[in-house]
């Protein structure tokens, strides 16, 4: 199964500046990347995921995130916070034909005025 | 559209009780899954069903773990004997087919809590 690792477990930020949350994952072959985000007592919702094709991502809420094959990353990145991106972030993977997912630990991104 | 829902959002428990836990995923959804997500720690999978039948449950940590979905929309996750080591919250979500790769739409989850 995939394995995947965030490497901060909490990371506090100033509003409109930039944020970057670091997953590291355990195998490149075939695999698939995604970033979840939850709110206080909310689901999980997807920001973007990765398949194939071009490693850079774009996804909701002006998230974007960069596949790096060679040093098995998949860091989300947000040039401007806001107080509303206050949230747990989850890094998910993938592998092959396996529809379950392995996730990380978890993001706790803090945004303070 | 409705998302996937889940009830009851919390239900507290004694040791040793039977509890069942419901989930409605999005119309049209042929996949489902479960998922457990203990404190300060990401989702784990449990159980993934295509259609009415499970076709993975390699993640049900025992036998004191069921889960069911007989017309292949809605399941119930069924914990026997509960033990406290349980306590966690429960999420489920769904997928259009299954694939890999695909995105799944979770609920908010039902915060189980075994005294």
């Amino acid at each position: 199964a995939q394995s995947v690792t965030q490497l901060d477990s909490q990371v506090p930020v100033f509003e409109e500046a930039p944020v970057e949350l670091r997953c590291n994952y355990s195998s490149s072959v075939s695999v698939y990347l995604f970033w979840y985000v939850q709110y206080p007592n909310q689901g999980l919702q997807l920001l973007l995921k990765y398949l194939s094709g071009s490693t850079l991502v774009k996804g909701i809420n002006g998230f974007e995130a960069e596949f790096n094959k060679s040093q098995t990353s998949f860091h989300l990145r947000k040039p401007s916070v806001h107080i509303s991106d206050t949230a747990e972030y989850f890094c998910a993977g993938g592998r092959g034909h396996d529809y379950k997912l392995s996730f990380g630990a978890g993001t706790t991104v803090t945004v303070r005025a | 559209g409705a998302g996937v829902s889940q009830t009851p959002s919390n239900k507290v428990t004694e040791k040793g009780k039977y509890v069942e836990l419901r989930c409605d995923p999005i119309s049209g959804h042929t996949a489902l899954y479960w998922y457990r997500q203990s404190l300060g720690q990401g989702p784990e999978f449990l159980i993934y069903f295509q259609g009415t039948g499970a076709a993975d449950d390699s993640g049900l940590p025992n036998d004191r773990f069921f889960a069911v979905r007989p017309e292949g929309s809605v399941s119930t996750l069924k914990i026997q004997r509960t033990e406290r080591g349980d306590s966690a919250v429960y999420l489920c979500a769904s997928s259009l087919v299954g694939g890999a790769g695909e995105t799944q739409y979770f609920g908010p989850g039902t915060r189980l809590l075994v005294l």
